[in-house]
């Protein structure tokens, strides 16, 4: 069975420093990664997503993350936070190949910034 | 384009009453689905629409849950009669694509209580 493990219910940074947030999964075959954010009071909003060619993929506000498959990973960084990157953050999968598929969220994590 | 709607976005509800949501995906998407987060825990699947049939119902909880996508457009899923567990962030996503490809489109949410 697929799943999806988050590493780190909340994790809080300064202003201006690394976001690093860290995402596993287990798939027996390539998956469709994701990445979704929710804000206070909205919904989720996609922020980034693999599916096949470069591992490296670039996301709005900054945002930026790298498939490893020898890894099972999928964490995601931005260079430098910003008080307005404070909100939780979801990776999900959808197993690759599959004719109908659903997707599977981690748990999440919740970022918070200090200023 | 517009986005995936869904209302109400609050319904605070007495255990035993029935709640009626509703989805309004994005134009043209055949795939809807409906998630729910309880307090605290993960995001999980609930179904899958293929226009108006369902593709995928293993999520639903038990039979107090119904829903439906009459002529493959909006979906409204009904909770009759609510129990307090029910209480929690209902989620509905569009996609173009069954695999997922694309990314799904989530609504804002319709956060339930049941008191």
């Amino acid at each position: 069975a697929q799943s999806v493990t988050q590493l780190g219910s909340h994790v809080s940074v300064s202003e201006g420093a690394l976001v690093l947030l860290r995402c596993n999964y287990s798939s027996s075959v390539p998956p469709y990664l994701f990445w979704y954010v929710q804000y206070p009071n909205q919904g989720l909003q996609l922020l980034l997503k693999y599916t096949t060619g470069a591992t490296l993929v670039k996301g709005i506000n900054g945002f930026e993350a790298e498939f490893k498959k020898s890894e099972t990973s999928f964490h995601l960084t931005k260079p430098s936070a910003h008080m307005s990157d404070a909100a939780e953050y979801f990776c999900a999968v959808i197993p690759g190949y599959s004719s109908a598929s659903k997707i599977i969220f981690g748990s999440g994590t919740r970022l918070s910034i200090r200023p | 384009e517009a986005g995936v709607t869904q209302f109400p976005s609050h319904s605070v509800i007495e255990k035993g009453q029935t709640v009626t949501l509703r989805c309004d995906p994005i134009s043209g998407h055949d795939n809807l689905y409906w998630y729910r987060r309880v307090m605290g825990k993960e995001i999980k699947f609930l179904l899958h629409f293929v226009k108006e049939s369902k593709q995928d119902e293993s999520g639903m909880p038990n039979n107090r849950f119904l829903a439906e996508r009459t002529g493959g457009t909006y979906s409204t899923l009904k909770v009759q009669p609510a129990e307090l567990e029910d209480s929690g962030v209902y989620f509905c996503a569009s996609s173009q694509d069954r695999q997922g490809g694309y990314g799904y489109t989530f609504g804002s949410g319709t956060r339930l209580t049941v008191v």
